[in-house]
């Protein structure tokens, strides 16, 4: 079953540096999401991205964040002076469509650890 | 966003079925009911979803009341494997387009023992 991928699984950063997070959506879909993780928190939307734009994102995603699609097939999540509070997990996920009725597909995630 | 209301933590014994049940009394006619789970260290899963019937896969079943306002989530024989966290998200249209996000809450903690 095809599946989201993400690199690294786990990225150690010294803060005010810049971190990229990648990741591969399914083939097909045109939909791509990232939401964040806080240790023991709840998952929470970062933005959502279609047709080369950002189609809605949530009050975390300031302008420190920014997303890109470079190719046909990776989608990245760079933070451009990261801050101990950018510890988390990063899902990346997609969709075939926008549509409520269709589900999105995760990946398992990047754990970002700023020192 | 319509908001959905589940049980913190739900303990179950293997090879038994599960009913994890979920509120949602502000749901609005266009709203589908999703259910995605969390397992350790992985991220978010779809398990299933629906709007007004109930609905079968490989995974689970979504038994949707006939008013809407609650759903269960049915495993029909927990595994050690089931123990997760999971969500019920309602997905809706705002302003009559689709933003495409989930809303995640806490969630129900499933523990499964053997």
């Amino acid at each position: 079953e095809p599946e989201v991928t993400q690199t690294p699984s786990h990225q150690v950063t010294q803060m005010g540096q810049e971190v990229i997070l990648r990741c591969v959506p399914i083939s097909n879909h045109l939909y791509f999401y990232w939401y964040r993780q806080i240790l023991g928190q709840k998952v929470e939307f970062l933005v959502s991205f279609y047709n080369n734009e950002i189609s809605e994102k949530s009050e975390i995603f300031d302008d420190q964040f920014s997303v890109e699609r470079p190719d046909g097939s990776n989608f990245t999540l760079k933070i451009r002076s990261t801050k101990l509070e950018d510890s988390a997990m990063y899902f990346c996920a997609s969709s075939e469509r926008f549509h409520n009725n269709q589900p999105q597909h995760f990946g398992d995630g990047t754990r970002l650890s700023i020192l | 966003d319509a908001k959905t209301t589940q049980p913190n933590s739900m303990e179950s014994n293997e090879e038994e079925p599960v009913h994890l049940p979920c509120n949602h009394s502000t749901i609005s006619g266009t709203d589908y009911i999703h259910w995605y789970r969390q397992l350790p260290s992985q991220g978010p899963e779809y398990v299933i979803h629906g709007l007004t019937s109930n609905v079968n896969n490989r995974m689970a079943s979504l038994a949707i009341a006939e008013d809407r306002k609650s759903s269960t989530l049915i495993l029909h024989r927990a595994t050690l494997r089931d123990a997760a966290v999971y969500y019920c998200i309602l997905r809706d249209v705002e302003g009559g387009s689709n933003t495409g996000k989930l809303i995640f809450g806490q969630g129900t903690t499933l523990q499964v023992k053997p």
